[in-house]
């Protein structure tokens, strides 16, 4: 079973300028997650969709971050405009429902110079 | 409010020696999940255990074995016999069962260090 796919891997960025992450979850999960982890610290959640649907947004800084998970499937975190502080790891993570383990994927290491 | 402490911000043993990776949560909940994730220098991270606040039964994998103690709210890590492949960082974390959000709530992890 393919695991859960993310691009890019790395990306450097300036500040101001924009970024947009893709993952595709793994096949029939149905909750897709997106973390935020800056180095040294534990993942933090950003967003939790449920099939297409947002279950839980309130750690997303919605002045700049949005995302979206179109038919259900893949989805797209685009932040605009980076800031410095935005310099983190951006993992997706999947499962079958919201009461299963997540399984995460590599991740996209983003810097913002 | 949920909220997960590592307090060992790094461990460095030989290979073979066992090392305990240390948990305490806090939660007001009184169901909820507990999780150990491992992530390896590749980034990605690698789900380990999940333990129903219900089941304070201890559990072994090989060379892996889970503490849980509700009465400290502890969930403690052991690996045996460490192996150089064990060197990664390792999360506890924290997860309500309340339906809806199934937020983790993550500590700060254990960079572990499995010297040859």
């Amino acid at each position: 079973e393919a695991g859960v796919a993310q691009s890019p891997r790395y990306k450097i960025i300036e500040k101001r300028q924009s970024v947009a992450f893709w993952c595709n979850p793994i096949s029939g999960h149905a909750t897709l997650y997106w973390y935020q982890q800056i180095l040294g610290q534990g993942p933090k959640l950003l967003i939790q969709f449920q099939n297409n649907g947002v279950v839980d947004d309130s750690q997303l800084p919605k002045d700049r971050f949005s995302a979206e998970r179109l038919k259900g499937v893949d989805s797209t975190l685009k932040i605009q405009p980076a800031k410095l502080e935005d310099s983190a790891v951006y993992l997706c993570a999947s499962s079958p429902s919201s009461y299963y383990e997540q399984y995460f994927g590599p991740g996209t290491r983003l810097t913002v110079t | 409010a949920q909220k997960v402490t590592q307090a060992q911000t790094e461990i460095s043993v030989v290979e073979k020696e066992d090392v305990t990776l240390d948990c305490v949560y806090e939660t007001r909940d009184t169901t909820y999940y507990l999780f150990w994730y491992k992530q390896p220098p590749s980034g990605e991270l690698v789900f380990l255990i999940r333990r129903n606040s219900f089941d304070e039964q201890n559990e072994i994998s090989g060379r892996y074995s889970w503490n849980f103690q509700k009465s400290t709210s502890s969930f403690n890590f052991t690996i045996t016999a460490s192996q150089v492949v064990d060197s990664a960082v390792y999360f506890c974390a924290l997860r309500p069962t309340i339906q809806g959000a199934q937020k983790l709530v993550f500590g700060q992890g254990t960079r572990l260090t499995i010297n040859p």
